[in-house]
């Protein structure tokens, strides 16, 4: 139990043109999931906290236009970055919470994004 | 200001020595304790959680909390190689609230 699921795995795009990042809670519902982006050799930078059916609360200094997401059911969130550029060129990972398992955070296997 | 701080190593052990690995937290009122385990380009799994005082076990793992002095330890017996990670340490300060997870320490377990 408890799986979290992310697609693409790898996606490479070209500047300038937009991603989007699928991340499923299978087996349970979550009522918070969680993105996060890792640079290499860094440790996890939380982007942002979505609930679903509101508005994602950005950390500070996430751009909200840039990265856009969306949580509109409790077993779906999606990240888009718009307008890419390579310095967002990154390992991007999503998490989520199960709402009946004591708050615990479960995270998707991440989706590399190269933007060349 | 909520913070979670870790020895970012590396921390080497040899073969089927115990690895322990330590995490202290800012917020005396903080709820829960996580500990998740990261390899090289993979993201974070989830080893254990603890919520009270004292020792958890959970195979060659065990987690050890003392809130008092704002600590929470993991400890892995028997390491093996494949123990070679990262190990992150996250807290949640308040229920329905975000974690707030450390930087990590990379621990390097020598054949």
């Amino acid at each position: 139990g408890a799986v979290v699921s992310q697609h693409p795995s790898r996606v490479i795009c070209k500047s300038g043109t937009s991603v989007k990042i699928e991340c499923r809670s299978l087996d349970f519902q979550a009522t918070t999931m969680f993105w996060y982006r890792q640079f290499p050799k860094q440790s996890l930078m939380l982007m942002a906290t979505s609930n679903e059916g509101s508005k994602a609360t950005y950390e500070q200094g996430v751009e909200k236009d840039k990265f856009l997401i969306n949580h509109a059911s409790l077993t779906l969130s999606t990240l888009t970055v718009t307008s890419a550029h390579p310095e967002d060129s990154s390992f991007y990972i999503c998490s989520a919470r199960d709402r009946d398992r004591h708050y615990e955070q479960y995270f998707g296997p991440g989706t590399r994004l190269t933007v060349t | 200001q909520k913070e979670v701080e870790q020895n970012s190593g590396p921390l080497s052990v040899p073969e089927g020595a115990i690895a322990s690995l330590n995490c202290t937290y800012s917020d005396r009122g903080s709820q829960s304790f996580f500990w998740y385990r990261q390899y090289s380009g993979k993201s974070p799994e989830l080893i254990m959680f603890i919520y009270s005082n004292g020792d958890k076990e959970d195979g060659r793992f065990t987690a050890q909390l003392n809130k008092a002095s704002q600590y929470v330890s993991l400890l892995i017996r028997d390491s093996q190689p494949s123990d070679s990670a990262t190990y992150l340490c996250a807290v949640n300060f308040s229920y329905g609230q975000n974690f707030v997870f450390g930087p990590g320490t990379r621990l390097s377990v020598l054949p």
